[in-house]
């Protein structure tokens, strides 16, 4: 597509509840990154996918968050067993690192609010 | 560990007044510099970058930062703000050890008032 998809745009969720996120890249972008919104937090990097190469995870907060991105393209997030202080933003962008310095393109993000 | 400061959590303007965001990182050696903007409901979008040469770049819509290596800064600046550069900016930075691993400052909201 013609920029970065992300899906649903808002979820609500009760506490305990497992979450998935997805994420449709920019066709040819080898490259994903999710990050968390949180307010007056800015953007916190989640994890890192590039090609087939192992993600990197580094940012993930806890074990209740995973991801996979399947044939190198579609990416999902899921969380599970939500906290309340899992309510964010979660955003994905990607980017092609041959042409990196073009900066990533963002997605609009799933607004998670778990109640 | 890498850190992006951006000392103004929310900037009030006039329309007109001139435009100073702080952004401060924690890297030395070199780094790859980045100011996104968020409007209102829109999503994050690249305002301007810094690789290399010209400390002085200049971005869309009338924005300009500059980068001075001896203080770690990259302030975005504008001469003169409209309504419509109501947003939260975000300043970026590259690890020099990863291009793809970029980290965020908090954020800075602008509010123009007419």
């Amino acid at each position: 597509g013609a920029g970065v998809s992300q899906s649903p745009s808002n979820k609500v969720t009760e506490k305990g509840k497992d979450v998935e996120l997805r994420c449709d890249p920019i066709s040819g972008h080898t490259a994903l990154y999710w990050y968390r919104q949180s307010l007056g937090q800015g953007l916190e990097f989640l994890i890192y996918f590039q090609g087939n190469s192992a993600p990197d995870k580094s940012g993930l907060p806890s074990d209740r968050f995973s991801a996979e991105r399947t044939g190198g393209s579609v990416s999902t997030l899921t969380i599970q067993r939500t906290q309340q202080e899992d309510s964010a933003v979660y955003l994905c962008a990607s980017s092609n690192p041959d042409r990196v310095n073009y900066g990533y393109t963002f997605g609009s993000g799933t607004r998670l609010t778990v109640v | 560990a890498q850190s992006v400061s951006q000392h103004n959590h929310h900037v009030i303007l006039s329309e007109a007044a001139s435009l100073e965001l702080g952004c401060n990182y924690s890297y030395g050696g070199t780094v790859n510099l980045f100011w996104y903007v968020q409007y209102p409901g829109q999503h994050l979008q690249l305002l301007l970058k810094y690789f290399s040469g010209d400390p002085l770049v200049k971005g869309i819509k009338g924005f300009e930062a500059e980068f001075i290596k001896s203080k770690f800064s990259f302030n975005l600046r504008k001469p003169s703000v409209q309504w419509s550069d109501t947003a939260e900016y975000f300043c970026a930075v590259t690890s020099p050890y990863n291009n793809n691993d970029m980290r965020f400052g908090a954020g800075t909201r602008l509010t123009v008032k007419p």
